[in-house]
């Protein structure tokens, strides 16, 4: 099992650019999420995801979307980038959907995201 | 939703036992208690979780208040490797599908060889 893949690690944009971070997890979990950690920061969800066709948005949606359109992938799209998204994100996975609060989140390494 | 308090930092010897504290004193009944940590350059990882009964498991030991008020997150025998962020988290069900973890900013664990 490779977990929870993230590309790119690092990314440089323009002010305006528009770019996908994109998210893989190949242990067939139905929930995924995004969080961005900026420096000295403990981490915030973004957006997540409970299944296939499903999103929802977490504490700082703003700027950003997602699909979902198989188990496996859920991508984060910046739609016109912003030197206020210039952060590090982190996409995470977990089985166990139905209020269960005892499910194990995995994360994926990171991708390391600069906005001039 | 319930909010927990640790301390910004701590040291440790090599090879000694280490106790990382969290406060939660407005957790609720059905609030599981999780600690991940984080360490340099990579993305959290689960250590352990927990309810109401301390807990083992080959990483680390959680010991729960009586009154689950606070929690400690042992580490037996901390090794270079164990130099990281840790987070005490309170695990709500917050509706309709969602898993939010609410991360703080935990407390950096520096061990000294």
């Amino acid at each position: 099992n490779a977990g929870v893949t993230q590309t790119p690690k690092f990314q440089v944009l323009k002010t305006g650019q528009s770019m996908t971070l994109q998210c893989a997890q190949d242990m067939n979990h139905e929930y995924m999420s995004w969080y961005r950690q900026d420096p000295g920061m403990g981490l915030r969800l973004i957006h997540y995801s409970v299944g296939a066709g499903i999103t929802d948005q977490g504490e700082v949606p703003n700027g950003y979307n997602v699909s979902r359109s198989t188990t496996e992938d859920f991508p984060l799209r910046l739609l016109s980038a912003a030197p206020s998204q210039t952060s590090v994100y982190f996409c995470a996975s977990s089985s166990a959907p139905g209020g269960r609060f005892t499910d194990t989140q995995y994360f994926g390494p990171g991708t390391r995201l600069t906005v001039l | 939703d319930a909010k927990t308090t640790q301390p910004n930092s701590m040291e440790s010897n090599e090879e000694e036992p280490v106790h990382l504290p969290c406060n939660h004193s407005t957790i609720s009944g059905t609030d599981y208690i999780h600690w991940y940590r984080q360490l340099p350059s990579q993305g959290p990882e689960y250590v352990i979780h927990g309810l109401t009964s301390n807990v083992n498991n080959r990483m680390a030991s959680l010991a729960i208040a009586e009154d689950r008020k606070s929690s400690t997150l042992i580490l037996h025998r901390a090794t270079l490797r164990d130099a990281a962020v840790y987070y005490c988290i309170l695990r709500a069900y917050s509706g309709a599908g969602s898993y939010q973890l609410t991360f703080g900013k935990g407390t950096k664990l520096s061990v000294i060889p």
